[in-house]
């Protein structure tokens, strides 16, 4: 079964600064997807950002980016020009892509939650 | 587009009544669903994947004579909770995948008191 581990249960940066978020996983398969979810204080979950497995390239969303590292099976989050609005609980998930009955459910990881001091 | 709904948002139920929770999706068919439960500063606990017209697959430890799923619909799936009790009080998240993509839409949660 995949697992998915998030070792910071908080952070906090200053406003505007940058500010990286960790997420370890652990899978058996090669093509799968890793996901960024946003859960402010409404508790309405938001994808902030995606990645394929397949793809080698970072996967960035204007001040959000990755850092995929597959082989290490790392991938953590990197929000820079942070704004409080940003402040949230961040959840790491992992999905594979498998295309069998119960491979769609996402697998989530404890959640950091990220606090900007202005 | 790709707007899930949920009903009611807040719900405050009597220990031994049941109560149901409906998740909808507005704008588009949706051919999984899936509810999780959510306990306060927590993860997101998946509860149930449903799939329209069949039965729900249940994950370990979750009762499935007392959290009762139906996905009747592509655009409608309910979760009951029967005879509850105090320690179900939760907040419960229902989603939805459209047809085979890899996003799935979450609903905005239901807050469910249990006195």
């Amino acid at each position: 079964a995949q697992t998915v581990t998030q070792s910071q249960p908080e952070m906090s940066v200053q406003e505007a600064e940058t500010v990286t978020l960790s997420c370890t996983y652990d899978t058996s398969e090669s093509d799968y997807y890793l996901f960024w979810y946003k859960q402010p204080p409404s508790r309405q979950m938001i994808l902030v950002i995606r990645q394929e497995a397949y793809k080698q390239q970072n996967a960035t969303e204007n001040r959000f980016s990755v850092n995929f590292q597959k082989a290490a099976k790392s991938f953590s989050l990197k929000i820079s020009d942070s704004q409080l609005g940003d402040a949230a609980m961040y959840f790491c998930a992992y999905r594979s892509r498998r295309v069998i009955q119960g491979a769609q459910k996402l697998v989530f990881g404890q959640g950091t939650r990220l606090t900007i001091n202005p | 587009g790709a707007v899930v709904s949920q009903h009611p948002s807040w719900v405050i139920c009597k220990s031994g009544t049941s109560v149901k929770i409906e998740c909808r999706s507005l704008d588009f068919q949706a051919t999984t669903m899936f509810w999780y439960r959510q306990f306060p500063k927590q993860s997101l606990m998946l509860m149930a994947t449903s799939n329209e017209g069949s039965k729900a697959t249940y994950e370990q430890g979750v009762e499935k004579d007392k959290f009762l799923i139906n996905h009747a619909s592509l655009t409608l799936s309910t979760l009951t909770v029967t005879s509850a009790h105090p320690e179900d009080s939760s907040f419960y998240i229902c989603s939805a995948n459209r047809d085979r993509g890899y996003e799935q839409y979450f609903g905005p949660g239901t807050r469910l008191t249990v006195t």
